[in-house]
């Protein structure tokens, strides 16, 4: 059973540039969760998906972060108009359903930077 | 809002040595789970232990055991025998029980080995 995969693992942008950040589940899990982690600072909580529905978005910054999770394929994490201030490792999560999330398997990251 | 304290940024240990790193949290609940995550230079995200609150009996795992102190809200990880493979960074995590899902992080402590 494959663990969770992210995509790509690193990703380079230019200011004002659009980063897109793929998260594919372990098989069986539909719970997922986006997590940004800034240099110097544990994990912080920004999104958790459930197929074709956000469940808590209250992590998120109010303007140029998205994320969706479709019936088919992975979870996509997109930010608009990059800053430096986004440079930062980006964390997916996923567990399955029924669990409550109180195990959650994370993904070896994508680290973002902003040139 | 809870919070996850790790006073400690950084501690060393001899090879085969036990060290012991300190995590202190805040929270008005009563049903809750606290995690130990390790994150090596590959900067993947291991879960190394996990604690229910409802169970007084502290949690280990082959060479890691917690000391967890409820009504002083501490939750302590001890590594004994420690190998060179168990430097990291490690984050002590929080999460409420029932249908919250949030992982609430501490800054991290990075341990290092020495031979």
């Amino acid at each position: 059973n494959a663990g969770v995969m992210q995509n790509p693992r690193h990703l380079v942008r230019r200011r004002g540039q659009e980063a897109r950040l793929r998260c594919s589940p372990m098989k069986g899990h539909s719970h997922v969760y986006w997590y940004r982690q800034l240099p110097e600072e544990g994990l912080k909580f920004m999104v958790y998906l459930q197929k074709e529905n956000i469940i808590d978005e209250s992590g998120m910054p109010k303007e140029r972060f998205s994320a969706e999770f479709p019936k088919e394929g992975p979870s996509i994490l997109r930010i608009q108009q990059v800053v430096r201030g986004d440079s930062a490792a980006y964390f997916c999560a996923s567990s399955p359903p029924g669990l409550g999330g109180d195990e959650q398997f994370f993904g070896p990251g994508t680290r973002l930077t902003v040139l | 809002a809870q919070t996850v304290t790790q006073s400690q940024p950084e501690m060393s240990v001899q090879e085969a040595e036990t060290v012991t790193l300190s995590c202190t949290y805040d929270t008005s609940e009563s049903d809750y789970y606290l995690f130990w995550y390790k994150q090596p230079p590959s900067r993947q995200m291991i879960l190394v232990i996990r604690q229910e609150a409802y169970k007084q009996q502290n949690a280990t795992e082959n060479r890691f055991s917690v000391n967890f102190q409820k009504a002083a809200k501490s939750f302590s990880l001890k590594i004994s025998d420690s190998q060179l493979g168990d430097a990291a960074m490690y984050f002590c995590a929080y999460k409420d029980g029932g249908s919250n899902y949030k992982l609430t992080f501490g800054k991290g402590t990075l341990l290092t080995v020495n031979p």
